[in-house]
């Protein structure tokens, strides 16, 4: 059974710093690792998609990396700046749609 | 605009009462999903559907029920059977359900807790 493991629990960086974090999954038959974003009582709006067979996808300041072998992903967010400030989630496709997510990262950037 | 609308934003359940929880979208997408989450945990599957008139049990589906009588909607029912029900609950829909590497689109959430 797939589990998937976001650390930190929460991170907070000052205003342009660069930044990654963190997401490790146990099994490497993965489809695809999905980014999400959550603001606080809200829904999550989808960032980046790595199918398997890619190893990185970029949108705007976001750069995420896949490397199954090693059962890891990260998020790089470059230039940060308070409007980042959330709680991103990573989860791992394992079968169909049926998604495995890990526990977030709460990111608080301080201007 | 298109979306996901999920209804109340907040609900109140008394002990022994069955709640339903609101999920409507105009995606047109076919494939629907209940997830529950805890705080400072991940999303943990509940039910889904990939079809009208079809659903299946996700990960965590006891006490919990489900329709799919209309494309655009999915209501979740929280019976009395769920003895630990207070959590934000979230739904979402994809296009098919079936093909890999489809992108999920969220509600944006009913809190639910236990009066």
């Amino acid at each position: 059974k797939q589990e998937v493991t976001q650390i930190p629990a929460a991170l907070s960086v000052p205003e342009g710093e660069n930044l990654v974090l963190n997401c490790s999954f146990t099994d490497s038959a993965i489809y695809n690792l999905q980014w999400f974003r959550q603001d606080p009582g809200k829904g999550l709006t989808s960032l980046l998609l790595i199918q398997s067979s890619q190893r990185e996808q970029t949108s705007g300041r976001l750069n995420a990396s896949l490397d199954k072998s090693s059962g890891r992903s990260t998020l790089y967010i470059a230039a940060s700046q308070p409007g980042d400030s959330a709680t991103y989630l990573c989860a791992g496709n394992n079968a169909g749609n049926m998604l495995t997510f890990g526990g977030g990262t709460r990111l608080m950037v301080k201007p | 605009d298109g979306g996901i609308t999920q209804s109340p934003k907040y609900l109140f359940r008394k002990e022994g009462q069955n709640v339903t929880l609101s999920c409507e979208q105009n995606l047109n997408h076919d494939a629907m999903y209940w997830y529950r989450q805890d705080p400072g945990q991940g999303l943990r599957l509940i039910y889904y559907s990939q079809i009208v008139n079809d659903f299946q049990k996700g990960d965590i589906a006891e006490g919990y029920s489900v329709s799919r009588e209309k494309k655009e909607s999915f209501p979740l029912t929280v019976t009395s059977a769920q003895k630990n029900p207070t959590a934000f609950y979230l739904c979402a829909s994809s296009i098919q359900g079936t093909v890999l590497n489809e992108k999920l689109f969220f509600g944006s959430g009913t809190q639910l807790s236990v009066l």
